[in-house]
């Protein structure tokens, strides 16, 4: 059983380079979900795709951007990466948005910009 | 925005009886969620309220006042492994979930 699974786990950026997250789900889930964990913030939603084709702004979306081609991968990418945007990024996904279903969540990617 | 409390840390013994409160105050309410978070892991889920009462899952219980803007998350007959953060989360008007910052709980022997 996969889930969810996130690459790379660990990733050490230069400033100014381009990134890219990868999400991939396996459980046709319609709602994906992009989430930044900062100590002392909690999680804080970037981006959100309620289905395939569709993406909306979350909490704090400066800096990223995700694409939704297909129901299964929600990549996540920094054009161009600053140090605030170190962080352990988390991608989820639900049955379905607007639903009383559940987040699952993959393990995460630990990102580092210097 | 949204604007959910939770305490920052706290200890207990093995066997013994914690609570994790959680307020809240959301622009709508759909839900609320609990979620532990083992150090270096995923969140995975504990609990959800829709509505008011106590919902008890074995070991772990959460409750819900709506009127009140409060939940909160019992862990009972603690054990080592309980050691990890535990979120709380609103699931607002929008249907986007808002978190706290979490509770980090420590279990000592």
């Amino acid at each position: 059983i996969a889930g969810i699974t996130q690459a790379p786990t660990s990733q050490i950026l230069a400033a100014g380079r381009r990134m890219t997250l990868r999400c991939t789900q396996d459980m046709r889930h319609n709602a994906m979900y992009w989430y930044r964990q900062d100590l002392g913030l909690g999680l804080r939603l970037i981006h959100y795709s309620n289905t395939a084709g569709t993406t909306g702004k979350g909490e704090v979306p400066d800096g990223y951007s995700v694409s939704r081609a297909n129901t299964d991968d929600f990549p996540l990418t920094l054009a161009s990466a600053v140090p605030s945007q170190t962080s352990v990024y988390f991608c989820a996904s639900s049955e379905a948005a607007g639903s009383t279903d559940t987040q699952y969540f993959g393990p995460g990617t630990r990102l580092t910009v210097l | 925005g949204q604007n959910i409390d939770q305490p920052t840390e706290m200890t207990a013994t093995e066997g013994a009886i914690v609570q994790i409160n959680c307020t809240y105050q959301t622009s709508g309410f759909n839900g609320l969620f609990w979620y532990q978070q083992h150090a270096g892991e995923a969140p995975t889920f504990l609990s959800y309220n829709v509505l008011d009462g106590l919902e008890e899952k074995g070991r772990f219980s959460s409750f819900l006042s709506r009127s009140k803007g409060y939940s909160y998350l019992l862990l009972k007959e603690l054990q080592m492994k309980d050691s990890a953060s535990y979120l709380c989360a609103v699931r607002d008007g929008d249907y986007k979930l808002s978190f706290g910052a979490g509770t980090t709980v420590t279990v000592r022997a």
